[in-house]
């Protein structure tokens, strides 16, 4: 059964620390693997990943991902309130279909 | 780009009532969208995927009588709860992708804002 788990499942930080989110999958007919940053609505796009070892990095944000030991990490430097979120690890099988993890909900205290 | 917008984004009705949910893509075609429900503190669980002119491919354990989805045209997709009860009140999602071009396969999801369904 296909299955992506994140961790940790909660994390709480102060305001400038770096943390680091996993995600690890098991998936038949991997095609990519996306983060998303999901506040009170829905999720918004933050990365998409397909190839091992390339770190992608959008401001204080970067992520990369390892096809041989199947996870990806999310690193965030420099923290803020504003990213207190849920961040979603998503990973595409076959043509389109996604599947979700549970997610990782971080708060970040000021 | 890749804008996805849901409508209504709250909705607090009686039991029995029929809701029906609204996912546009604004700037895009979609012959794909994708309706997501989510329960507080938990991921998107995928119900159905929504396909331009056809039936609906429903996930297993999701009725189809019950979650009626119609997708008639390129940029609009549309669930509708039948005689909704209270255990049907979740956060509902859809998602569209941008199709086309060399790696139109491999595009990301953009989601709708969703829609908040409390059933009394």
């Amino acid at each position: 059964e296909d299955k992506v788990v994140q961790s940790p499942l909660s994390l709480v930080v102060h305001e400038g620390d770096t943390v680091t989110l996993n995600c690890s999958y098991e998936v038949t007919n991997f095609r990519s693997l996306l983060w998303y940053k999901q506040e009170k609505k829905a999720p918004t796009f933050l990365f998409m990943l397909t190839s091992s070892g390339i770190e992608k990095k959008s401001g204080r944000l970067s992520s990369i991902l390892d096809k041989k030991e199947l996870f990806s990490i999310l690193n965030i430097t420099a923290t803020q309130t504003g990213d207190s979120a849920v961040y979603l690890c998503a990973v595409g099988r076959g043509t389109y279909k996604y599947i979700f993890g549970t997610g990782t909900r971080l708060k970040v205290l000021a | 780009g890749a804008v996805v917008s849901q409508h209504p984004s709250w909705v607090i009705c009686k039991s029995g009532t029929s809701v029906k949910i609204e996912c546009r893509s604004l700037d895009f075609q979609a012959t794909t969208m994708f309706w997501y429900r989510q329960f507080p503190k938990q991921s998107l669980m995928l119900m159905a995927t929504s396909n331009e002119g056809s039936k609906a491919t429903y996930e297993q354990g999701v009725e189809k009588d019950k979650f009626l989805i119609n997708h008639a045209s390129l940029t609009l997709s549309t669930l509708t709860v039948t005689s909704a009860h209270p255990e049907d009140s979740s956060f509902y999602i859809c998602s569209a992708r941008v199709e086309g071009g060399l790696s139109g396969s491999n595009q990301p999801q953009h989601f709708g804002d969703g829609t908040r369904l409390s059933i009394l």
